[in-house]
């Protein structure tokens, strides 16, 4: 079946601008995450939503960061005022529940600020 | 916060030989343990998940073991084959979000 899809694969923006990542997770899942990659940082947890609620929050960087899910599907992840410093890769990954499931994650989309 | 140590960060070897990966973290109160694949410019590929009731978890060439108490975990790969080459991470969960550690680097050479 499907598996995690993330778009787009690449994005490159100017300093000052909003962009929008999107995650269509495995279907049936109820579980979604974004996790952040970058350089000299590993893999850094953000957000995580539990059907349409997101009861944790905690790893998102700064309120320029915001995040939304809609149907209990697809997520879209978004940065305003984008920052060199948010330049990284971002993974969506989901789950079919939530604590004590593996979770499985798209390709992610690489995000570049000039 | 949860500290994720993987040891080496690099590592090279000839096809065929047996080897470990070393994972430790600090806090020892975990749901479960995953370990993943990455290759360059892609996305991370699942190989195990243990539940903190298991010791250890098998699948093909691989098994994975977790010693909760002492904060650590091992990933041994048998027979590697250069396809195994990629980046290893390791990643307890407490609660919902993963802990990844920085990986190891492994190349098998043919």
């Amino acid at each position: 079946g499907a598996g995690v899809s993330q778009s787009p694969s690449n994005k490159v923006t100017e300093k000052g601008k909003d962009v929008e990542l999107r995650c269509d997770p495995i279907s049936g899942h109820t579980a979604l995450y974004w996790y952040r990659q970058s350089l000299g940082q590993g893999l850094e947890f953000l957000i995580y939503f539990q059907g349409n609620s997101a009861p944790d929050k905690s790893g998102l960087p700064s309120d320029r960061f915001s995040a939304e899910r809609t149907g209990g599907s697809v997520s879209t992840l978004t940065i305003q005022r984008t920052q060199q410093e948010d330049s990284a890769v971002y993974l969506c990954a989901s789950s079919a529940a939530g604590a004590g499931e593996t979770q499985y994650f798209g390709p992610g989309t690489r995000l570049l600020v000039l | 916060k949860q500290e994720v140590t993987q040891i080496p960060a690099a590592l090279s070897v000839p096809e065929g030989e047996n080897l470990v990966l070393n994972c430790s973290f600090t806090d020892s109160a975990i749901y479960n343990l995953q370990w993943f694949r990455q290759d360059p410019g892609k996305g991370l590929t699942s190989l195990l998940l243990i539940q903190s009731s298991q010791r250890e978890q098998t699948s093909g060439r691989l098994n994975a073991s977790l010693d909760k108490s002492s904060g650590r975990s091992t990933l041994y790969i048998a027979a590697s084959q250069p396809g195994d080459s990629a980046t290893y991470l390791c990643a307890p969960c407490k609660g919902y979000a993963l802990n990844f550690g920085k990986g190891t680097s492994l190349l098998v050479t043919p």
